[in-house]
């Protein structure tokens, strides 16, 4: 069983529609990170939280430590949202490694 | 955006053959990181580095070294490189628990 579960693995929505990326890890952790992927490749990070909820703009992510389990959520999705979402937890409580989940593929059709 | 730059971003060599990636930051970040992306899985560690000359091993190392003697460069070599190394690599460096990835080396090894 991997240590970082994402769901699902892929998603198709149209635009406009609320989404919802779940994950579950299986270590404590201090903190759990989301990483967007571009369809170019390039990596970027968008939260990094450790309890409770963060908001950048559209992007919502929240946390709940007892349950091992974090969500991210898109209002409004748009086509620019296609990407490859990315889950990771710390390795240990340093946070020096990270453990990554598999990723969850969104494309938002128009 | 860390500075991070990776060379080359793409390269094509035979079984064999021994393969060096550099990747150079100019944010005097002290981790830095070598993973590689392949379908079906996460990102997984290969080496990283927590200072000059300070390097450990991750999850996936055999057949790969590292080098880190300035703490811009972080060299990864593949000694004699095999079909199961065809990969993206990416590296990335750490600054305050969040970690900022490079554009990524696309290696296919024939």
């Amino acid at each position: 069983k991997n240590e970082v579960e994402q769901s699902p693995q892929n998603l198709t929505a149209q635009e406009g529609e609320f989404i919802t990326i779940n994950c579950s890890y299986s270590v404590g952790i201090s903190a759990l990170h989301w990483l967007q992927q571009h369809p170019g490749g390039g990596i970027v990070s968008l939260f990094m939280l450790s309890s409770g909820k963060k908001k950048h703009g559209r992007l919502i992510a929240t946390i709940n430590i007892q349950e091992k389990h974090s969500s991210l959520h898109i209002t409004a999705s748009h086509p620019r949202d296609s990407a490859v979402y990315i889950c990771a937890v710390p390795k240990e409580t340093s946070g020096s490694r990270l453990t990554f989940g598999e990723g969850t593929q969104l494309t938002v059709n128009p | 955006d860390a500075g991070i730059t990776q060379s080359p971003r793409h390269k094509v060599t035979e079984t064999g053959t021994p393969v060096t990636l550099r990747c150079h930051q100019t944010e005097n970040h002290r981790y830095m990181y070598w993973y590689r992306q392949d379908p079906g899985h996460g990102l997984r560690l290969i080496h990283y580095s927590y200072g000059v000359k300070d390097t450990d091993k991750g999850e996936v190392s055999d057949g790969y070294s590292v080098s880190r003697s300035k703490t811009e460069d972080f060299l990864l070599t593949l000694e004699s490189a095999t079909s199961s190394q065809t990969s993206v690599y990416f590296c990335a460096t750490r600054s305050y628990n969040e970690q900022f990835f490079g554009p990524g080396t696309r290696l296919t090894v024939l």
